[in-house]
């Protein structure tokens, strides 16, 4: 079936690096998705990666993909209490309309 | 431009009134999408519209009533609603149905 699993909390020291990880089922996926939640705001789309990459680089963020495992992965570097957020992951797998979300992972930042 | 506009921004509203939320794009996006976001959960997909015509309905109860005037332009009319309907309505937008999905901000509802 789809599913999309993320750990639900991670906390981070400032200035050091945040990888939040997500695995996904469907090997069908073309797209997937990280989105970025703020407090009593919406979803900001912050990458995507298309299945046949490996690895996308947007200045703090770096998203690897590893299709064997159905493993992905984003990386923010030097974390600003600005990425204090949830973070979702999503894949589309049949790229019809209906995104499959994670529960979200919220990430806190240390002093 | 990737802006997808909603309004109102918070609404409260009792269980015998009438209203609507309004979502807007101008980035010629063929697919709008109304989603429902509950404290600290995923959001829940209810309404899909492609190319104005309704195409996904996720078993929504009819006391929410989807309508897409024109291509720009989504709206979520609302009547009867009970107090578990209370939560962020988002929309989004994308260039084609199954195309990557850009969110406005939201409509926070209370349902007294």
């Amino acid at each position: 079936g789809e599913d999309v699993e993320q750990s639900l909390f991670l906390s981070v020291r400032e200035g050091d690096s945040s990888v939040i990880n997500c695995t996904y089922t469907d090997s069908s996926s073309t797209y997937l998705y990280w989105y970025k939640q703020e407090p009593g705001a919406g979803l900001q789309l912050l990458t995507y990666i298309f299945s046949n990459m490996d690895m996308k680089q947007d200045q703090r963020l770096t998203v690897l993909l590893n299709k064997k495992d159905k493993h992905l992965s984003l990386r923010i570097a030097d974390t600003q209490t600005g990425d204090s957020a949830i973070y979702f992951c999503a894949e589309n797998p049949n790229r019809d309309d209906k995104i499959i979300f994670g529960k979200g992972t919220r990430l806190h930042i240390l002093p | 431009d990737t802006e997808v506009t909603q309004t109102p921004k918070h609404l409260v509203m009792g269980m015998t009134n009438k209203k609507s939320l309004k979502c807007e794009q101008h980035m010629g996006h063929r697919a709008m999408y109304w989603y429902k976001q509950k404290a600290k959960k995923p959001p829940e997909l209810m309404f899909v519209y492609s190319y104005e015509k309704l195409s996904i309905n996720e078993s929504v109860p009819s006391r929410f009533s989807p309508e897409c005037p024109n291509s720009s332009l989504l709206n979520l009319h609302l009547h009867a609603l009970q107090p578990e309907d209370s939560a962020l309505y988002l929309c989004a937008s994308s260039q084609d149905p199954g195309g990557t999905q850009y969110f406005g901000p939201g409509t926070r509802l209370l349902v007294l």
